[in-house]
């Protein structure tokens, strides 16, 4: 089954550390990505998208992703964390075999602490 | 803020009741969808709305039942809903349907069903 999975329900990383939130997925043809975050009592906000070029894609608050063809990956990043990161993150793909459809993984948490 | 509006915020109805949620997107965009969101569940696209024609409907119950009446407006109407469709009601509008066209979500509709 094509899909796009996050292996982490929740990470934990101290402020000022680099944090990662990891994103893999399942699909045939070439992925368009994203990464959304949302935060309590709110809608998905955007952050940034892969769709070609650069593997390194860098989008909002700081917050890059690295697209590895090799290891179907597209993990998020952030070099320092601050605790206003706190929030649940989702990765997304979209597919023209599905229509445009665009297929979220379940989220992970992300927990920053001081 | 986003640019797109959910009212109302909450909303409880028993079984047998008629109500509709409804989004306003201030983008001027031209796709405007209808997701779900359920605790400890991956988000699920419900309806896809492109120059407000549906372009997709995922397999919904009919007592779920959408109207885009212009680009800017999308309602979601119910009716004899059930208690497993207490959820997060998501709008989401995008530029046009296609691959590389982020989507801008609402703060949602939270639902209780009684």
């Amino acid at each position: 089954a094509q899909s796009v999975a996050q292996p982490e329900d929740q990470v934990n990383v101290a402020e000022g550390n680099p944090l990662t939130v990891k994103c893999t997925y399942s699909v045939s043809g070439n992925p368009y990505l994203f990464w959304y975050v949302q935060y309590p009592n709110r809608g998905l906000q955007f952050l940034l998208k892969y769709i070609t070029g650069d593997n390194l894609v860098k989008g909002s608050y700081g917050f890059e992703a690295e697209f590895n063809k090799s290891q179907t990956s597209f993990h998020l990043k952030k070099p320092s964390a601050l605790v206003s990161d706190s929030a649940l993150y989702f990765c997304a793909v979209r597919l023209m075999e599905y229509g445009n459809k665009l297929v979220f993984g379940a989220g992970t948490i992300l927990r920053v602490k001081s | 803020e986003t640019g797109v509006t959910q009212t109302p915020r909450h909303l409880v109805m028993g079984m047998t009741n008629k109500k509709s949620l409804k989004c306003e997107q201030h983008l001027g965009h031209n796709a405007m969808y209808w997701y779900k969101q359920s605790a400890k569940k991956p988000l699920e696209l419900m309806f896809v709305y492109s120059l407000e024609e549906r372009v997709e409907n995922n397999s919904v119950p009919s007592r779920f039942s959408p109207e885009c009446p212009n680009s800017s407006h999308l309602f979601l109407h119910l009716h004899t809903l059930q208690p497993e469709d207490s959820a997060l009601y998501l709008c989401a509008s995008s530029q046009g349907p296609g691959r590389a066209d982020e989507q801008f979500f609402g703060p949602g509709t939270r639902l209780t069903v009684l």
